[in-house]
């Protein structure tokens, strides 16, 4: 099955600095590849996702690559701001009809004023 | 506002007692729901894929004994811990794939629920 791995474990960066989370995936197969935020004690929401057929996608200070000959996929955040602090989570999924989502380790992000 | 309802959000309750948790898709329909364990400081882990009408599909190393799942209707499955006990206790996170009826904002395949923190004393 699908095993997706996510580096770094814990992240810390200045307000206004970059941010980059970094995850492979095992499995040639999968085409969805969505990032998740997780703030304590809720649910993960989803931040931005991106399909196999494209390479990269941006949506204001979030962006995702993802390199499928190399299985690997990242999460960049610029501008980082103090609200970013949170727990990410990447994810890749095989579409066999419904979407079966394999999550990574998780990065807990901290950003300092 | 959010599009999947779990209640409760927070249980505590006596070890052999049996606590249901309901996970709801709110103005969508879902066909598939499916159920997360959450240890602390640890990732989202699959329990099982509930498919409305039919038994759910459990991953492996879940016992479908202790933990029940029924879809009855395409906006509601419930996950029933039953006789649980403190290593039972866990975040337990529902997500809802829509299928049909107004789309919710974001157009993902998956809304997720806020959880609901089990302890077993």
């Amino acid at each position: 099955g699908e095993n997706v791995e996510q580096h770094p474990s814990t992240l810390s960066v200045q307000e206004g600095d970059s941010a980059v989370i970094k995850c492979t995936y095992s499995d040639s197969a999968s085409n969805y590849f969505p990032w998740y935020k997780q703030e304590l004690g809720k649910g993960p929401q989803l931040i931005i996702d991106i399909r196999s057929n494209v390479g990269e996608k941006k949506d204001q200070r979030i962006a995702v690559t993802l390199n499928k000959t190399a299985k690997h996929f990242s999460l960049h955040i610029t501008e980082t701001q103090p609200e970013d602090s949170a727990v990410y989570f990447c994810a890749a999924s095989l579409n066999t009809g419904f979407q079966k989502l394999v999550f990574g380790t998780g990065t807990r992000l901290l950003v300092s004023p | 506002g959010a599009v999947v309802s779990q209640h409760p959000s927070w249980v505590i309750c006596k070890s052999g007692t049996s606590v249901k948790i309901e996970c709801r898709s709110l103005d969508f329909q879902a066909t598939t729901m499916f159920w997360y364990r959450q240890f602390p400081k640890q990732s989202l882990m699959l329990m099982a894929t509930s498919n409305e009408g039919s038994k759910a599909t459990y991953e492996q190393g879940v016992e479908k004994d202790k933990f029940l799942i029924n879809h009855a209707s395409l906006t509601l499955s419930t996950l029933t811990v039953t006789s649980a006990h403190p290593e039972d206790s866990s975040f337990y996170i529902c997500s809802a794939e829509y299928a049909a009826g107004p789309a919710p904002v974001g157009n993902q395949p998956q809304h997720f629920g806020d959880g609901t923190r089990l302890s077993i004393l």
